[in-house]
């Protein structure tokens, strides 16, 4: 089946860095991406979303970038601080399918934030 | 704090029992969303509940069932438990019925661990 993926597993930047964590995605007709952060022992948690319509959206110190010809989308943290330690996730969804259904996630990029 | 609220947060159990877990959605929200996390299988959509009906099925397995109560909260049944059950269960909602206008919102989870 279809699926989003994640590039890299684990990145480590330094604190005060930008960081920038990228997702492949496979279905063409998705139209819909999100990016969740999960912190240990927690739920994900929301931080921005795109629109295919879109190929850039700024939120508070995050921007998510969609490349539609490449399928592949990026969420970059601008100054990294040590509470944006935690596994973020990729996910998308697809109109199409009627709005009713759940997300595909992908596997997660573990960000580590070094002193 | 996403405003969805999952009970219990652990449950020990042995295999070949049944368990339920209970989520309640934010306030005004009508879609109920849970998903499975695990090692192996990353973060997987189970079923989609919108008021009160099943909207869409993910990669859910027979044994689990759910159900969306007139007051909107939800509860997943897992029976016949096996040790590849154990996992991070959580529980998300939305506003309406979903796809790229509805942003779902998850709670902490309840780990489930089977013996």
């Amino acid at each position: 089946g279809e699926s989003v993926g994640l590039h890299l597993p684990t990145l480590s930047v330094q604190e005060g860095d930008n960081s920038i964590i990228n997702c492949a995605y496979s279905n063409s007709a998705s139209d819909y991406f999100i990016w969740y952060k999960q912190e240990s022992g927690k739920g994900p948690q929301f931080i921005i979303d795109i629109r295919s319509n879109m190929d850039k959206r700024q939120g508070q110190r995050v921007t998510v970038l969609l490349n539609k010809t490449v399928k592949h989308l990026s969420l970059q943290i601008a100054a990294t601080q040590p509470g944006d330690s935690a596994v973020y996730f990729c996910a998308e969804n697809e109109s199409g399918r009627g709005g009713a259904d759940g997300l595909t996630f992908g596997k997660g990029t573990h960000l580590i934030i070094q002193p | 704090d996403s405003g969805v609220t999952q009970t219990p947060k652990h449950l020990i159990t042995a295999t070949g029992q049944r368990v339920t877990l209970r989520c309640s959605p934010r306030s005004g929200d009508l879609s109920v969303y849970w998903y499975q996390q695990s090692l192996d299988q990353g973060l997987q959509f189970l079923i989609q509940y919108y008021n009160g009906e099943e909207r869409a099925k993910g990669n859910i397995l027979e044994r689990f069932s759910a159900q969306q109560f007139p007051d909107l909260h939800s509860e997943l049944n897992l029976s016949s438990l096996e040790l590849g059950d154990s996992a991070l269960y959580f529980c998300a909602s939305s506003p309406r019925l979903g796809g790229s206008t509805d942003t779902q919102y998850f709670g902490p989870g309840t780990r489930l661990t089977v013996l």
